[in-house]
């Protein structure tokens, strides 16, 4: 199970931290993926990062704003979110996996708004 | 970038009917096509993956066909808690994992 938190209201230019707690043994075996919803629309991927955390990767549209990281020894995802844009309003998802992503949390929604 | 293009944008189909969706690449994924299944307020569902391959626990109404440019999921015969929005990713050229805008099947 995957339980994600740290979403609210964030200003332009503001930032954010987003976490993601997996339950099981298993975490550590997993590479991650992020990928978000803007609210009425479709899904887009945002960012991967590998089991053992030496490789990550980035939507252009977030690339240099954005950092993937996990602890494994807390079974935690994280995604940090530097100057937040208005466009980045969405609910942010977690999963397990890449490039698939296997299994799903309910999601934490992401506000930016002045 | 791979541009992913769905097709209907919404499906109208009557409980125990066979529906059809379809899923086009801009240029060739080979197989690497996962379809997934979001009900409203849900989290996405991993349905497909390598274009065919049923993920762990999916109905064998749900089957996925194609491969290069060109991909179909079908439900053979709906079932009330299939009338959802559906998405199909590519993962050929990743990153991105690029979605395609979904196709949302409605009760007819």
């Amino acid at each position: 199970k995957l339980v994600e938190s740290g979403g609210g209201l964030a200003q332009p230019g503001g930032s954010l931290r987003l976490s993601c707690a997996a339950s099981g043994p298993t975490f550590r075996n997993h590479a991650m993926t992020w990928v978000r919803q803007p609210p009425g629309k479709g899904l887009e991927w945002v960012s991967a990062i590998s089991n053992g955390g030496g490789s990550t990767y980035y939507a252009d549209s977030v690339k240099g704003r954005f950092t993937i990281s996990r602890d494994d020894s807390k079974n935690t995802l994280y995604l940090q979110m530097n100057s937040l844009r208005v466009e980045d309003t969405a609910v942010y998802y977690c999963a397990t996996d890449s490039p698939i992503c296997t299994l799903w949390g309910q999601g934490t929604l992401v506000t930016v708004s002045s | 970038e791979i541009v992913m293009t769905q097709s209907p944008a919404t499906l109208s189909v009557s409980p125990g009917e066979r529906a059809t969706l379809f899923c086009r690449a801009s240029q060739s994924v080979s197989s690497d096509l996962a379809w997934y299944q979001q009900k409203p307020g849900q989290a996405p569902r991993l349905l497909i993956y390598g274009a065919s391959t049923r993920a762990t626990g999916i109905p064998a109404r749900f089957s996925g066909s194609g491969s290069g440019t060109e991909f179909t999921l079908t439900i053979s015969s709906l079932q009330s808690e299939d009338f959802s929005v559906y998405y199909c990713q590519q993962y050929n050229h990743w990153p991105p994992g690029t979605f395609g805008g979904g196709t949302k099947v409605e009760i007819k």
